[in-house]
């Protein structure tokens, strides 16, 4: 089945650094990609659209500067978060859309803390 | 704007008992409907998925959800719980116009041995 590997699964990271997040379908070409954010004990909020070959699409309250999304190719996804802070640790999930009847194809996430 | 409510916060029921957990979502427009289980420390798991057809939709682990479209409703069920159900529980709806995957608050549930 379709599978979309994300990396790195954690990440720890010192307030100031960047950090870069990929997601690639591994089996299949997404010229699509959503971005999420989920807090603890809260549900997921799509972030971005990432779109292979054009800009990426933010949902509303998104800092376009402080999260950078490359769709530098048809399996290849990133979200980079830069200049990070603590109030930015959180886990980010990259997903696929369907295709052909096909479910949402998850990442299996990253778990970023900035201390 | 679109919007997915998941009316439990938190349930807690015992092993054996019945699960029902309520979705109801708000968009005029063709819709996609999921169920997603997070276990803890795992990352999101599809449980099932409706695009078409009966609307009576069966998943994974005993899992059955219903679609009723009057209703805007996709409540999942599950005759009998077991301990290993414990996890956050997710509902979605995915817009056919765009494919965006918008996510309800969750539920999560707590089984009693």
């Amino acid at each position: 089945g379709a599978v979309v590997s994300q990396h790195p699964s954690w990440v720890i990271c010192k307030s100031g650094t960047s950090v870069k997040i990929e997601c690639r379908s591994l089996d299949f070409q997404a010229t699509t990609m959503f971005w999420y954010r989920q807090f603890p004990k809260q549900s997921l909020m799509l972030m971005a659209t990432s779109n292979e070959g054009s800009k990426a699409t933010y949902e509303q309250g998104v800092e376009k500067d402080k999260f950078l999304i490359n769709h530098a190719s048809l399996t290849l996804s990133t979200l980079t978060v830069t200049s990070a802070h603590p109030e930015d640790s959180s886990f980010y999930i990259c997903s696929a859309p369907p295709k052909r009847g096909r479910g949402y194809t998850f990442g299996s996430g990253t778990r970023l803390t900035v201390v | 704007a679109q919007s997915v409510s998941q009316h439990n916060h938190h349930v807690i029921l015992s092993e054996a008992a019945s699960l029902e957990l309520g979705c109801n979502y708000s968009y005029g427009g063709t819709v996609n409907l999921f169920w997603y289980v997070q276990y803890p420390g795992q990352h999101l798991q599809l449980l099932l998925k409706y695009f078409s057809g009966d609307p009576l939709v069966k998943g994974i682990k005993g899992f059955e959800a219903e679609f009723i479209k009057s209703k805007f409703s996709f409540n999942l069920r599950k005759p009998s719980v077991q301990w290993s159900d414990t996890a956050e529980y997710f509902c979605a709806v995915g817009l056919n116009r765009d494919d965006k995957i918008i996510f309800g608050k969750g539920t999560r549930l707590h089984i009693l041995p």
